[in-house]
């Protein structure tokens, strides 16, 4: 079983503020990790896969980093919004959407405006 | 993007009942869903991987005669609760991807136990 671990588990953060957290995982036999963004009565929404140590995804005001040497990466959100609030999983998995995911606990982002 | 349904999204029940949740890839074919589970303030578990016109596959620690899984098309998963116990209450949610794409999650199932 993957250790798979999201940092911080909860925090709020002001209207307009940027903010960051971390997803740790073990960087033995990495494929690739997966970000989701899961809205309170809503599906989960994939964000990024990411697979090369050094990638930097973007998409809109938040971004992603990776490094596999040392098993972890980022999610950046620039200017938050409300709209931002939710909880983001990360999850190691392999590439390909038919591959098995191990998830972490998520970290709950509030946007207070 | 595309799409996965569930049904239904919510279902409460009397201890010793089944209960059957859908999962449904409404606009690709799926050869492949996940069936995962979630405890109050815990993470997303993967209880099985459902295959289609096969067997299911199950997670260590999670019984398949308690768990059944059917995947008997392309589109539709099913998984039943048998003789649900107030402990098998929790979170279901399922999830499908085309081939060779992220995967796609359904909105849940909220299951009580009385």
């Amino acid at each position: 079983i993957l250790n798979v671990e999201q940092s911080p588990q909860s925090l709020h953060v002001q209207e307009g503020d940027s903010t960051n957290f971390t997803c740790s995982f073990p960087s033995s036999n990495f494929y690739a990790l997966h970000w989701y963004r899961w809205e309170t009565a809503k599906s989960p929404e994939a964000l990024f896969v990411m697979t090369l140590n050094g990638d930097e995804k973007k998409k809109g005001r938040i971004s992603a980093t990776l490094n596999t040497k040392e098993g972890y990466s980022y999610l950046y959100i620039k200017g938050s919004q409300p709209e931002d609030s939710a909880t983001y999983l990360c999850a190691p998995g392999r590439v390909f959407g038919n591959e098995k995911l191990t998830f972490g606990t998520g970290t709950r982002l509030t946007i207070i405006p | 993007g595309a799409v996965v349904s569930q049904h239904p999204s919510r279902v409460i029940c009397k201890s010793g009942t089944s209960v059957k949740i859908e999962c449904r890839s409404l606009d690709f074919q799926a050869t492949t869903m996940f069936w995962y589970r979630q405890f109050p303030k815990q993470s997303l578990m993967l209880m099985a991987t459902s295959n289609e016109g096969s067997k299911a596959t199950y997670e260590q620690g999670v019984e398949k005669d308690k768990f059944l899984i059917n995947h008997a098309s392309l589109t539709l998963s099913t998984l039943t609760v048998t003789s649900a116990h107030p402990e098998d209450s929790s979170f279901y949610i399922c999830s499908a991807s085309p081939s060779q794409d992220t995967q796609y999650f359904g909105p849940g199932t909220r299951l009580t136990v009385l």
